[in-house]
Order: structure tokens, then sequence, then C-alpha cells
């Protein structure tokens, strides 16, 4: 299995840009999570889909921040437009239900800076 | 909301010597996850534990579930300079998201 696949790893792009950051969950896994880290606030949890469903969007900090999931094998989220204080590494996670727990499986992440 | 209080927030120890960390929740989990995350990438699961008072191992790792059930450890025995990153506790209460800790960042002097 190739893991979760996240991509950009890297993105550079100056304020106000459009930025999409790419996710292929884990075949097989139902759920799947959009966390950014950064050193002051740690592992926040954005938004996380079941079955292909938005369930809680309450971490996306502002309306700026928006994700889809089309289709079980992939996710977007979408800043629009972007500030240097959305500089942080975006994660994404996926996961099965039922059956015995495992957690979560990570990406690689995307570490993004915006000047 | 549920929070999870991840001790210590740093430790910097010589190779060989064992650690410790730990985890403190405000509320009752049914699991609790032991990841660790290499610089540049994203956490790895290392531990999962499923029933209060159950000790696990995974080589020399050891990770406890709280008889509480508000609490888990995790101990690395004789370290090397590979354990040298972010551990982090996550507990799970069921059909909710994970919570995380804020991680234990680990250094190991050669």
């Amino acid at each position: 299995d190739a893991g979760v696949i996240q991509s950009p790893r890297h993105e550079v792009t100056e304020m106000g840009q459009e930025v999409t950051l790419r996710c292929k969950p884990i075949s097989g896994h139902n759920s799947l999570f959009w966390y950014r880290q950064t050193m002051m606030r740690g592992l926040e949890l954005l938004i996380y889909f079941n079955n292909n469903v938005p369930i809680d969007d309450s971490g996306m900090p502002e309306d700026r921040f928006s994700a889809k999931m089309p289709n079980a094998s992939f996710s977007t989220l979408k800043i629009q437009p972007s500030e240097p204080r959305d500089s942080a590494v975006y994660f994404c996670a996926s996961s099965r239900t039922g059956g015995l727990f495992y957690g979560y499986t990570f990406g690689s992440g995307t570490r993004l800076t915006v000047v | 909301g549920q929070q999870l209080n991840q001790s210590p927030q740093s430790m910097f120890i010589q190779e060989g010597e064992d650690v410790s960390m730990n985890c403190t929740s405000s509320s009752i989990f049914n699991t609790w996850l032991w990841y660790k995350q290499d610089p540049g990438e994203g956490p790895v699961l290392l531990i999962a534990l499923y029933k209060a008072g159950e000790l696990t191992s995974n080589g020399r790792l050891t990770a406890q579930f709280g008889i509480t059930r508000k609490d888990s450890f995790l101990n690395i025995s004789a370290s090397i300079p590979s354990d040298v990153g972010i551990y982090f506790c996550a507990g799970s209460s069921g059909n909710t998201p994970l919570v995380f800790g804020k991680g234990t960042r680990l250094s190991v002097i050669a």
C-alpha cells in the first residue's frame, strides 16, 4: 500500500494567491482528516469527512479555507486568498471505521509558506 | 472540549538512557495511541492501547493505558540516536476524532 499521498510536498506562494493542497487516502479507508501543524498550536484538526461527507468543519479557521472530497480517493484543501499566517505544515490522514481502531495514517504533509 | 496534557514538552538525554513521557486527560478515553513524528514527515503510529491497565511493548517501547482511563505513559529503553523526534499521545472516545497532545520533543546526545 502506498499510504496516504499528499501533494505538493512544499508550496511557496505570495500573499493573496490561491493555494490548493491535495490528498489521496489509503484505499478502503472511509474517513479523511485535514490537520494543520504549527510550533505554537501543535496539531489542529481543520475538518474531517466520513464516506466523502464533511462531518465537522468547526476547526477551519476562516471562510478563506474550504475542503472538498468529491470521491473516496481524493480530497482538496483550498485557501483563497492566502495570508502569511497560514504558513504551516498541513497533513492529511485517513482511517477505517468499524472493527478494531488502529488510529489514523498520516501523509507526509505539505509545507506551506506564504510570503 | 477534550484536552490532553502531555509532558515533558522536550527532553535532552544521553544515548543509552531510558525515557519516560506521559499524557493526562480531563475525560475518559476508550483508546490511547502513541505516535512518533520524524523531521519532515507525518506522525507514525507506534503503539495502540485498548483496555484500562493494558501494558503493550513494541521493541524498546512500552506503553500503558492508565487504570482511570484518563492517562497513559510511554517508555523508551536504551535510547539510540534514531529515537530523535516528536512523540504524540492521542486519545479516542469512540465516534469523535482523535484528540492529540502537544507532543514531547526528544533529543538524543550521542
